[in-house]
């Protein structure tokens, strides 16, 4: 069983709806989350950073945080072909002053239509 | 948020030959950086971790002889693939904490060896 789970898609939305992604951990440790964007052939972006369980919001964007449920999401609101792209969510463990490495899921594909 | 370069974006080389490639974070300092390679539509591996001052530290599978990483400075890595075969042709991205657990990423480099 991998650490992080998450599917892979291709999921297909028109534009406008709502985009609802997810991940599911097993590593209890893990305690900063994240949610990266990367269009094809250029490096992730950083959308979302979140550390305790609950919701942040970012403009259109949502992240929660379960850690009873070891269950992290991502929302999109109103969604627009520019968000067509893969996204991937990331973990990794207590700071311990030194940056720790990141467990990735194996990203979303989005494609929002027209 | 913060900004990492790499350099060059793309390189073609022919079987045998060592590439060089840079990662630089343009507006914050790092200790430590995160070197990743990528193959199509898979998900980011890491390969190794690169420590300013000291020996970069390589996950598993990975050559250290193969893939030289040097940590220059506070703001310089750089990850050197030696004698490169067309296996070793793929997307490599490198990426570095700002502050914590946040990391951001370069755009990648995509390798090609002919």
């Amino acid at each position: 069983q991998k650490e992080v789970e998450q599917d892979p898609g291709p999921l297909s939305v028109p534009e406008g709806a709502i985009v609802s992604l997810n991940c599911t951990y097993s590593n209890s440790a893990f305690q900063y989350f994240m949610w990266y964007r990367q269009y094809s052939r250029k490096g992730p972006e950083l959308l979302m950073y979140t550390y305790s369980s609950g919701n942040k919001e970012d403009g259109r964007f949502t992240a929660q945080v379960d850690k009873s449920s070891k269950y992290i999401s991502l929302f999109i609101r109103d969604s627009q072909p520019s968000d067509s792209a893969t996204y991937l969510c990331a973990m990794s463990t207590t700071n311990t002053g030194t940056a720790s490495k990141l467990t990735f899921g194996t990203g979303t594909r989005l494609q929002v239509t027209l | 948020g913060a900004v990492v370069s790499q350099h060059p974006s793309w390189v073609i080389c022919k079987s045998g030959t060592s590439v060089k490639i840079e990662c630089r974070s343009l507006d914050f300092q790092a200790t430590t950086m995160f070197w990743y390679r990528q193959f199509p539509k898979q998900s980011l591996m890491l390969m190794a971790t690169s420590n300013e001052g000291s020996k970069a530290t390589y996950e598993q599978g990975v050559e250290k002889d193969k893939f030289l990483i040097n940590h220059a400075s506070l703001t310089l890595s750089t990850l050197t693939v030696t004698s490169a075969h067309p296996e070793d042709s793929s997307f490599y991205i490198c990426s570095a904490p700002e502050s914590g657990e946040k990391q951001f990423f370069g755009p990648g480099t995509r390798l090609t060896v002919l």
